[in-house]
């Protein structure tokens, strides 16, 4: 157990609803990072949040959007669903947020778009 | 930008054989370089990592990775693997500014 939590386990939606996925990172974590893993473009960089404010972008799309609160969970909302949205969601977490810190996962969101 | 190839989708091997996973990588500025592991039905744990220093690199669950900058190379090796280290082996690289770049993924299969 990595100590970073994702709800929900699974989501099952239809296209072009929205949809949101919660992290919480370890305790005492201040980064947050998310993931998008998928057969066709394997694991993917989306985003990554430190302190509540963005600190790096990756691949993620204008549809995708994420925030970190003031208690440091996490949410990415995905809205316009497409059906190749339908993805492993990985939250990550690390203490300060550098490249070089050691990154926790969570055990993901299984996105499903029918 | 960089990219990272890991040259072996599937490797499979006897238990307590040795085994390498080939990563290889692009980046025309100095990278942070991670190989992580996912067991099945889990998120990724790190194995380990290279910042800077010695090349050769130790990791948990006796793994470890030798950094040449040469070949942009960072390989995965393990000198005898036990039925628990099945899982998938992914390696990534940072290029210090907070992007990630992750391999396609080496599914490694130990075979009784």
């Amino acid at each position: 157990d990595s100590g970073v939590t994702q709800t929900p386990k699974h989501l099952i939606t239809a296209t072009g609803q929205r949809v949101t996925l919660r992290c919480s990172p370890r305790s005492g974590d201040l980064s947050v990072y998310w993931y998008q893993q998928s057969l066709d473009q394997g694991l993917q960089f989306l985003i990554q949040y430190y302190n509540g404010e963005e600190r790096a972008k990756g691949n993620i799309l204008e549809r995708f959007s994420a925030q970190q609160f003031p208690d440091l969970h996490s949410e990415l909302n995905l809205s316009s669903l497409e059906l190749g949205d339908s993805a492993l969601y990985f939250c990550a977490s690390s203490s300060e947020g550098a490249a070089y810190n050691e990154q926790f996962f969570g055990p993901g969101t299984r996105l499903t778009v029918l | 930008a960089q990219s990272v190839t890991q040259l072996d989708s599937q490797v499979p091997v006897f238990e307590e054989a040795p085994v390498e996973l080939r990563c290889n990588y692009s980046s025309s500025v100095s990278v942070y370089l991670f190989w992580y592991v996912q067991y099945p039905n889990q998120g990724l744990q790190l194995l380990l990592k290279y910042l800077s220093g010695s090349t050769l690199v130790k990791g948990i669950n006796g793994f470890e990775a030798e950094f040449n900058k040469s070949q942009t190379s960072f390989h995965l090796r393990k000198p005898s693997v036990h039925i628990s280290d099945t899982a998938e082996y992914f390696c990534a690289v940072s290029d210090k500014g907070n992007q990630f770049y992750f391999g396609t993924g080496t599914s490694l299969t130990v075979i009784p």
